[in-house]
């Protein structure tokens, strides 16, 4: 397995742009979860899904913020408008059976708001 | 108010030497702990866990230690190696099948040769 795949690695856009990050879970896994990494913060939970529903998003910071699970192999993190202070490394990672599972984590997209 | 704290932001040890990292927790309903480790440029992965009816689970290197009265837990690594440097994350949940895990900030640990 090619483990949890994300894309962009890196993204550089423009305040007021809307910024779209992209996961795909390890197959089989029913748990999807994305966090934000910032160094004053560390590793916060935006939101998770379970088969595709979404379970808690009480991470997810503003109304910008939205994400998407259309179906179990993809999942989408959209920020319209983007700021500044959205600026982070954002990870998809993905469980099986719990949510507290030894999740397996994407290699991150780093993004920046110019 | 974050939940799980992690007040060392970074630790430095001599390879061969013990590393310790601390966590503390206020919720007193978190009963599963878990430690990533996060090299630069890659997601973090999975080290080690430990659930609230032990005190201690050993992997290897690695030991977590659990003391439940003070809300404490410290991941010890021995000894320590160079490839050991990369950031560590403490995370706890308050059931191991059923919740969401929350994090601390993370220690960098730098272990020097």
């Amino acid at each position: 397995d090619a483990g949890v795949i994300q894309s962009p690695r890196h993204e550089v856009t423009e305040m007021g742009q809307e910024v779209t990050l992209r996961c795909k879970p390890i197959s089989g896994h029913d748990y999807l979860f994305w966090y934000r990494q910032t160094m004053m913060r560390g590793l916060e939970l935006l939101i998770y899904f379970n088969n595709n529903v979404p379970i808690d998003d009480s991470g997810m910071p503003e109304d910008r913020f939205s994400a998407k699970m259309p179906n179990a192999s993809f999942s989408t993190l959209k920020i319209q408008p983007s700021e500044p202070r959205d600026s982070a490394v954002y990870f998809c990672a993905s469980s099986a059976g719990s949510p507290t599972g030894r999740g397996v984590f994407g290699p991150g997209t780093r993004l920046t708001v110019l | 108010d974050q939940q799980v704290k992690q007040n060392s932001p970074s630790l430095s040890v001599q390879e061969g030497r013990i590393s310790i990292l601390n966590c503390d927790y206020t919720n007193s309903m978190f009963d599963y702990f878990l430690w990533y480790k996060k090299y630069p440029a890659e997601g973090p992965t999975f080290l080690i866990s430990i659930s609230s009816i032990k005190d201690k689970n050993e992997d290897g290197r690695f030991t977590v230690f659990l003391n439940k009265s003070a809300k404490h837990l410290s991941l010890h690594i021995v000894p320590s190696q160079p490839g050991d440097s990369a950031v560590y994350f403490c995370a706890a949940s308050e059931l191991e099948y059923g919740n969401k895990l929350v994090f601390g900030a993370g220690t960098i640990l730098r272990v020097k040769s």
